[in-house]
């Protein structure tokens, strides 16, 4: 089993500009949520996706968005980028959404550097 | 709006010592918590979970509901265990991280 995968592993942009992460579930796993982690705090909730539809959302401004696709992978993208949007990006997937028990596996992240 | 604290950012203990990571929590609902454990050099992995009222590596964690906690607990500490340990809350569709405590086991 690979594990949930995450691409790029590391990104350098400019204040401005926009950006698309990548993540691919374990497979068999529908659910796919998105959090942020800034250096020194615990991850923050960002989305989550459950068979292609939001199901959560954080407080993170339109500037986020994401989208689920029909193989479950997910994008994460992120317009018109703030010094502060410099973070570890962490995918995690899990068998179901919505309330239920159901771990979540988390990938390596994508480190985002805005210059 | 739920809430996870970790009171403890350091914590060092010797090979051998009982440790205790403190967590608390706010929620107004059943909560359903987690411990989430970082390696060096690792991903974030799932440590234990209060509904399954398991040890795994030795650690254990009891839902106190009257005290709001959910301390991370382990008699004999190994240099194995020094890592990054956060406490987490599932509502929703969503974790809510604690800041995390990171351990330090010294031979």
């Amino acid at each position: 089993d690979a594990g949930v995968t995450q691409s790029p592993t590391h990104l350098i942009k400019t204040r401005g500009q926009q950006v698309t992460l990548r993540c691919s579930p374990i497979s068999g796993h529908k659910s796919v949520s998105w959090y942020q982690q800034v250096l020194g705090q615990g991850p923050q909730f960002i989305f989550q996706y459950y068979e292609k539809e939001e199901r959560g959302r954080g407080n993170f401004p339109d500037r986020f968005s994401a989208r689920q696709f029909p193989n479950y992978s997910s994008e994460l993208n992120v317009n018109a980028l703030l010094l502060g949007d410099s973070a570890l990006y962490l995918c995690a997937s899990s068998r179901q959404g919505g309330p239920s028990n159901q771990p979540q596996h988390f990938g390596d992240g994508t480190r985002l550097s805005i210059l | 709006a739920q809430r996870v604290t970790q009171p403890e950012k350091l914590l060092s203990v010797f090979k051998g010592a009982p440790v205790e990571l403190k967590c608390n929590y706010s929620y107004s609902g059943s909560p359903e918590l987690f411990w989430y454990v970082q390696y060096s050099r690792q991903r974030l992995q799932l440590l234990l979970r209060h509904i399954s009222r398991e040890s795994i590596k030795g650690f254990t964690a009891d839902l106190n509901k009257g005290e709001t906690s959910f301390h991370l607990k382990k008699p004999f500490a190994q240099e194995e265990d020094s890592a990054m340990y956060y406490c987490a809350l599932h509502s929703g569709s969503r974790l809510t991280f604690g800041e995390g405590t990171q351990l330090t086991v010294n031979p």
